[in-house]
């Protein structure tokens, strides 16, 4: 029973690369979303599916893109990574109604230089 | 629209005293509660949560919370620190769907 699998756990990147972090759940979860953490700031939304083949902006989603091509998957993307996308990203899944609560996955830790 | 104001980013407890952590927030319908835990370089993990009913709620790991509508608060506590209570802490709120909203998070620290 994994429950929400990200990959990579780390990565460093160059200015102006491109890059995209996966997300895997296994627990038949219609909503994901990706935050992003930074010091003194808590989580913060960047984007969020509803199901498969939607998506959706969340609080901060200026430089990333997202897909969810599959139920089970939700891609985020950096097409052309600057230092301020420097955080540590967060997968999450839940139930319709969120009454649950989240998932979340382990996290990914990204450093852009 | 749901916000989360926690009170204190840093705190500093003995072994075996009081933990308290607050945290208030504002919605504008009853809202569902959610207090996270997280560890160093892990994700993070449901302690507990309020959707209805008792407004007094037991979690994990020996934490509790207290719903209070008219102070609009949800107060995470522990009798008794335990060293691998070192984590930082995370209250949640969510307007009866499926969007979180998140504090900033309290850091706590134990003392030997």
């Amino acid at each position: 029973n994994a429950g929400v699998t990200q990959t990579p756990k780390f990565r460093v990147l160059k200015t102006g690369q491109s890059m995209t972090l996966l997300c895997a759940q296994d627990m038949n979860h219609e909503y994901m979303y990706w935050y992003r953490q930074d010091p003194g700031m808590g989580l913060r939304l960047i984007h969020y599916s509803v199901g498969e083949g939607t998506t959706a902006k969340g609080e901060v989603p200026d430089g990333y893109n997202v897909s969810r091509l599959k139920k089970q998957n939700f891609l985020l993307g950096l097409e052309s990574a600057a230092p301020s996308q420097t955080s540590v990203y967060f997968c999450a899944s839940s139930h319709v109604n969120g009454i649950h609560g989240y998932t979340f996955g382990s996290g990914t830790r990204l450093t852009v230089v | 629209a749901q916000s989360v104001t926690q009170l204190g980013s840093h705190v500093s407890v003995s072994e075996g005293a009081l933990v308290l952590l607050r945290c208030n927030y504002s919605s504008s319908v009853p809202p569902y509660l959610f207090w996270y835990v997280q560890y160093p370089n892990q994700g993070l993990q449901l302690l507990l949560k309020y959707t209805t009913g008792a407004t007094l709620v037991k979690g994990i790991n020996g934490f509790e919370a207290e719903f209070k509508k008219s102070e609009t608060s949800f107060h995470l506590t522990k009798p008794s620190a335990h060293m691998s209570d070192a984590a930082e802490y995370f209250c949640a709120v969510s307007e009866n769907d499926y969007k979180l909203s998140f504090g900033a998070g309290t850091t706590v620290t134990v003392r030997a």
